[in-house]
């Protein structure tokens, strides 16, 4: 099965608040990710957390980590037409002399009008 | 300034055929990846390099062969293309161990 998991789908109101949820399984990860895909587009980093902290905001995106449970979730206030995209959630881990990310499936965010 | 490109963004190529993705980073970083990313979204890791050297080799048909010229470069050359190999393909470099990783703009390949 998948390391990282995400739901595939989100709706939700422009002006409303999105939460996009992701759990993984490496508890070795020390930095865990969210990327951005818009359509046609590569991937943009959004933010990231380190693991010794449970939360980070940046203007309208808020991290939360429960390292306990491996559940990471991305809050998006106020949500706008233009945060339409893929969302991933992505954690690093170690693989011989190199570190790889390892992506969940990535969750499509519809923001409804 | 690309950090990290990729030629061609699109490819369309016939069954059989042999084509090659090219990747460029101007980052400086040592480790590059090869991604590939299916219908349905899902991204999965092909390959790794740092440094020049392979560190990463999952479950890819030996059809699929990276080459990495200098620690700039990470090319993809694929033989004898299937249908199944139509995806996009995203390159990415990363710097230090627990950094982020830049992506390319990602190559379409459709195999037809």
């Amino acid at each position: 099965g998948e390391d990282v998991e995400q739901s595939l789908f989100l709706s939700v109101r422009e002006g409303d608040s999105s939460v996009i949820n992701c759990t993984y399984t490496d508890s070795s990860s020390t930095y865990l990710y969210w990327y951005k895909q818009e359509p046609g587009a590569g991937l943009q980093l959004l933010t990231y957390i380190f693991s010794n902290m449970d939360m980070k905001q940046d203007q309208r995106l808020t991290v939360l980590l429960n390292k306990k449970d491996k559940h990471l979730s991305l809050r998006i206030a106020d949500t706008q037409t233009g945060d339409s995209a893929i969302y991933f959630c992505a954690e690093s881990l170690s693989s011989g002399s190199a570190r790889q990310l390892t992506f969940g499936s990535g969750t499509q965010l519809t923001v409804l009008p | 300034d690309t950090a990290v490109s990729q030629t061609p963004k699109y490819l369309v190529t016939q069954m059989g055929n042999d084509k090659s993705i090219k990747c460029e980073q101007n980052l400086g970083h040592d480790t590059m990846y090869w991604y590939k990313q299916d219908s349905k979204k899902f991204l999965k890791i092909m390959f790794s390099y740092n440094n020049k050297e392979l560190i990463i080799n999952e479950t890819v048909p030996n059809r699929f062969s990276p080459k990495s010229p200098d620690k700039a470069h990470l090319n993809l050359h694929i033989n004898s293309l299937e249908l199944g190999d139509s995806a996009v393909y995203f390159c990415a470099s990363k710097g230090g161990a627990n950094t982020e990783a830049f992506f390319g703009q990602g190559t379409r390949l459709t195999v037809v």
